[in-house]
């Protein structure tokens, strides 16, 4: 049983270009989240995504920044017009739909803005 | 908002015991996580408390009070791969997933 795959592990992007990032969750999971890691900081929580649902997207940043989990396929984190203070790790985790668990993180990606 | 600190950086030999404290400040608690991640790595899974006292997992165990909004991970037998960032984080309310995360604890095992 995979765990939670990100893609790509590295992506670098200049000043204004959009950044794309993907997250497949664990089998039988439908739950998403996504969470980003600033240097020195703590993880952050951004949106938390059901299929086809976003179900809070209270720690997005209100512009450049969108969530989707589509019905077939992973999940996408797109950044547009990326600026430097957007260099960050960026991790997807996934929890299955009930039950008292924790939720699985992914190896993360890691985006640096140039 | 939540106020979730931990110890910035911790230093131990191989062998010890070391005990990493976390403490939270929050509304509708429901659990605290801790979590290991060693550099450019996902964060990993340690142990789970919803209730008061000590969970033991080999040679890691947790501990929750969440009367004094306090916790600690005590480490036994350290060696040198537990050398990582540890990680704090609490949920609020049913959801499995959203988490308020601490700084992180950057531990160090010398020989």
């Amino acid at each position: 049983n995979a765990g939670v795959m990100q893609n790509p592990r590295h992506l670098v992007r200049r000043r204004g270009q959009e950044a794309r990032l993907r997250c497949s969750p664990m089998k039988g999971h439908s739950h998403v989240y996504w969470y980003r890691q600033l240097p020195e900081e703590g993880l952050k929580f951004m949106v938390y995504l059901q299929k086809e649902n976003i179900i809070d997207e209270s720690g997005m940043p209100k512009e450049r920044f969108s969530a989707e989990f589509p019905k077939e396929g992973p999940s996408i984190l797109r950044i547009q017009q990326v600026v430097r203070g957007d260099s960050a790790a960026y991790f997807c985790a996934s929890s299955p739909p009930g039950g008292d668990t924790e939720a699985f993180f992914g190896q993360g990606t890691r985006l640096t803005v140039v | 908002g939540q106020n979730i600190d931990q110890p910035t950086e911790m230093t131990a030999t191989e062998g010890a015991i070391v005990q990493i404290n976390c403490t939270y400040q929050t509304s509708g608690f429901n659990g605290l996580f801790w979590y290991q991640q060693h550099a450019g790595e996902a964060p990993t899974f340690l142990s789970y408390n919803v209730l008061d006292g000590l969970e033991e997992k080999g040679r890691f165990s947790s501990f929750l009070s969440r009367s004094k909004g306090y916790s600690y991970l005590l480490l036994k037998e350290l060696q040198m791969k537990d050398s990582a960032s540890y990680l704090c984080a609490v949920r609020r309310g049913s959801t499995l997933g959203r988490l308020y995360f601490g700084r992180g604890t950057q531990l160090t095992v010398w020989p």
